[in-house]
């Protein structure tokens, strides 16, 4: 069965810092990896989507990073503001012929201080 | 732009109780999903429609069904509810499964007495 382990569980950072995220999986037969944010009360905003074939992905200040051999995906958020304070998600994906399943981690728990 | 709009975004029933949570989506897309999120276990799938017409079981049927009653909208039902399905539901919709991002509704929170 798949498990997927967000680490660390919550960060705080100040203003400013460069941080990266952790996400590992432990079946590396994945089809795609999805980074969410989650504000509280909300759902989730997807930030990007890493298919097998790709190793990275970047938007605006975010990159994220796929290892499937190692099972292992990085968020990495760059100058950090305050209104990056949010929780994140990652989500594993596999297809297998007409079967789907998906497999979010815990998450982890970013604030960014002024 | 709407995007997915869920309906009721509270609720409060007692055990044994039915009732049926709307999801509608208006980006044309083909699948559609419904999750329930609860502390400590994260996000977990418990059906999905690939395409109107189509429904699968995810990770946590048991307890529920689903209607995908027009390409917008799919509903999940709850037959007799029980105390364990408290918890936020989401819906959230997308392009083809497994391929593209999904887009998810601001939840409903569901308290089972």
């Amino acid at each position: 069965k798949q498990e997927v382990t967000q680490i660390p569980a919550a960060l705080s950072v100040p203003e400013g810092e460069n941080l990266v995220l952790n996400c590992s999986f432990t079946d590396s037969a994945i089809y795609n990896l999805q980074w969410f944010r989650q504000d509280p009360g909300k759902g989730l905003t997807s930030l990007l989507l890493i298919q097998s074939s790709q190793r990275e992905q970047t938007s605006g200040r975010l990159n994220a990073s796929l290892d499937k051999s190692s099972g292992r995906s990085t968020l990495y958020i760059a100058a950090s503001q305050p209104g990056d304070s949010a929780t994140y998600l990652c989500a594993v994906i596999e297809v297998g012929g007409s079967n789907y399943k998906l497999t979010f981690g815990k998450g982890t728990l970013l604030t960014v201080n002024p | 732009n709407a995007g997915v709009t869920q309906t009721p975004k509270f609720q409060v029933l007692k055990t044994g109780q039915s009732m049926t949570l709307q999801c509608a989506q208006d980006m044309n897309h083909n699948s559609m999903y419904w999750y329930r999120q609860d502390p400590g276990m994260g996000l977990r799938l418990i059906y999905y429609s690939a395409s109107e017409g189509t429904t699968d079981k995810g990770e946590v049927p048991n307890g529920y069904n689903v209607s995908r009653l027009n390409k917008r909208e799919f509903s999940l039902r709850l037959e007799s509810a029980a105390p364990s399905q408290t918890s936020v539901y989401f819906c959230a919709s997308g392009g083809r499964v497994g391929y593209q991002p999904q887009h998810f509704g601001d939840g409903t929170r569901l308290s089972i007495l």
